[in-house]
């Protein structure tokens, strides 16, 4: 157990509706970083939040967002959403932003299935 | 754009035999190498994180190493066990960078 939690575990939902996909960094970590998986596909680098600021982002489309609050959890919001966006949803978290090589501890995955 | 590969894509080993698998990334611009092992339905587990050109990491009957003039890093597993079966992932990050690039991961089956 990496200490990230995310939820739900599992979200099966129609073309063009909106989800939100939730994550908790392990306790004393600042940054999350979101991650996605498609098929065939390696882990896609998403977007990174430390403390509560957008901090790099990857390979992000318009129609998906992110936020981190105060409390430094963090959310995922897929908007428009296409059979494409069907994949593997990670978060993880780490201690530091910049300047440090430390390692993302990554939860249990979101998978979203798109119908 | 970093690209990280890893070689073999898929690997079938017999139970208590060593085997190690590659992963190649750009040398310029280098600042982290990270592994990873991930079991299906479970969440990657970090294993090592190395910077340092020469480094050598080990953690159990796991090893690293790190050549970062020449840009490969090398996994090693002594004395595989069944538990071993995971994919093994490498990613690379990007002198001020934050986003880790992984590869498509090394597949290993160990045969009992």
């Amino acid at each position: 157990d990496s200490g990230v939690t995310q939820t739900p575990k599992h979200l099966i939902t129609a073309t063009g509706q909106r989800v939100t996909l939730r994550c908790s960094p392990r306790s004393g970590d600042l940054s999350v970083y979101w991650y996605q998986q498609s098929l065939d596909q390696g882990l896609q680098f998403l977007i990174q939040y430390y403390n509560g600021e957008e901090r790099a982002k990857g390979n992000i489309l318009e129609r998906f967002s992110a936020q981190q609050f105060p409390d430094l959890h963090s959310e995922l919001n897929l908007s428009s959403l296409e059979l494409g966006d069907s994949a593997l949803y990670f978060c993880a978290s780490s201690t530091r932003a910049v300047g440090y090589p430390d390692t993302q501890y990554f939860g249990p995955g979101t998978r979203l299935t798109v119908l | 754009i970093l690209n990280v590969e890893q070689s073999p894509q898929s690997l079938h080993v017999q139970e208590g035999d060593s085997t190690n698998f590659t992963c190649s990334f750009p040398s310029s611009n280098f600042y982290a190498l990270h592994w990873y092992r991930w079991e299906t339905a479970k969440s990657p587990e970090a294993l090592f994180v190395m910077t340092l050109n020469g480094d050598e990491k080990k953690k159990g009957r796991i090893s690293a190493t790190l050549n970062t003039k020449e840009g490969y890093s090398y996994l090693y597993i002594k004395g595989s066990q069944p538990e071993d079966s995971a994919t093994y992932l490498c990613a690379s990050r990007g002198e001020g960078a934050q986003k880790l690039v992984f590869g498509q991961g090394t597949r290993l089956t160990i045969n009992p």
